[in-house]
């Protein structure tokens, strides 16, 4: 069974530019979540998306935006990228977000020069 | 609020050593607490995971955690070290109702030396 694909791995944008991330979620998983991992902050949610939903979202600028679609996959978007959003972007997938378990992606590394 | 505190940000171990990862949570109701396994540009990969029921959690790679409710701590152990477990662990915490995002510890980097 496929894991949770992230593309692409790796992106170098400029200050001011805005970017896309995808994740395709293990079929069968109705459940995504976005994290950033940095050094100085850590691992922080973002948002987590659940049949085309946003149910809940964690505490970033407006800047930061997603959405799911019918077949479960999820971008997140990212506008007027400032250096501070240099991260590992992390998806992760769950049958349901709330009774089961997560796994995660292998992220999307995005360094903003 | 949840919150999660790894003490130590590095641990050293020699290779056949016990391995003891420290974890301990703040939340206001009975929670779910996971351990998680991050190698060199690599996402994040469940080692073990306490829901309900037994207090002692068995992993995948020989891990193990024990919840303890009266210490709010989850402590990750191995019995025997392997240089393949050098990498970057995070204890994470969430309510076990309905959605609720993972809140992470600092993470801890386990050195395994020969």
């Amino acid at each position: 069974k496929a894991g949770v694909t992230q593309t692409p791995r790796y992106l170098i944008k400029t200050r001011g530019q805005q970017v896309t991330l995808s994740c395709s979620p293990i079929s069968g998983h109705r459940s995504v979540s976005w994290y950033q991992q940095t050094p100085g902050q850590g691992l922080q949610f973002l948002f987590e998306y659940f049949s085309e939903t946003q149910r809940n979202k964690g505490n970033f600028p407006g800047r930061f935006s997603g959405r799911q679609f019918s077949n479960s996959r999820s971008e997140m978007n990212v506008s007027t990228l400032e250096l501070g959003d240099s991260a590992l972007y992390l998806c992760a997938s769950s049958l349901d977000g709330q009774n089961y378990g997560y796994t995660f992606g292998s992220g999307t590394r995005l360094t903003v020069v | 609020a949840q919150s999660v505190t790894q003490l130590g940000s590095h641990v050293s171990v020699s290779e056949g050593a016990l391995v003891l990862l420290r974890c301990n949570y703040s939340s206001s109701v009975p929670p779910y607490l996971f351990w998680y396994v991050q190698y060199p540009n690599q996402g994040l990969q469940l080692l073990l995971k306490y829901t309900t029921g037994a207090t002692l959690v068995k992993g995948i790679n020989g891990f193990e955690a024990e919840f303890k409710k009266s210490e709010t701590s989850f402590h990750l152990t191995k019995p025997s070290a392997h240089m393949s477990d050098a990498a970057e662990y995070f204890c994470a915490v969430r309510l076990n109702t309905g959605f609720q995002k993972l809140v992470f510890g600092t993470g801890t980097r386990l050195l395994v030396s020969p």
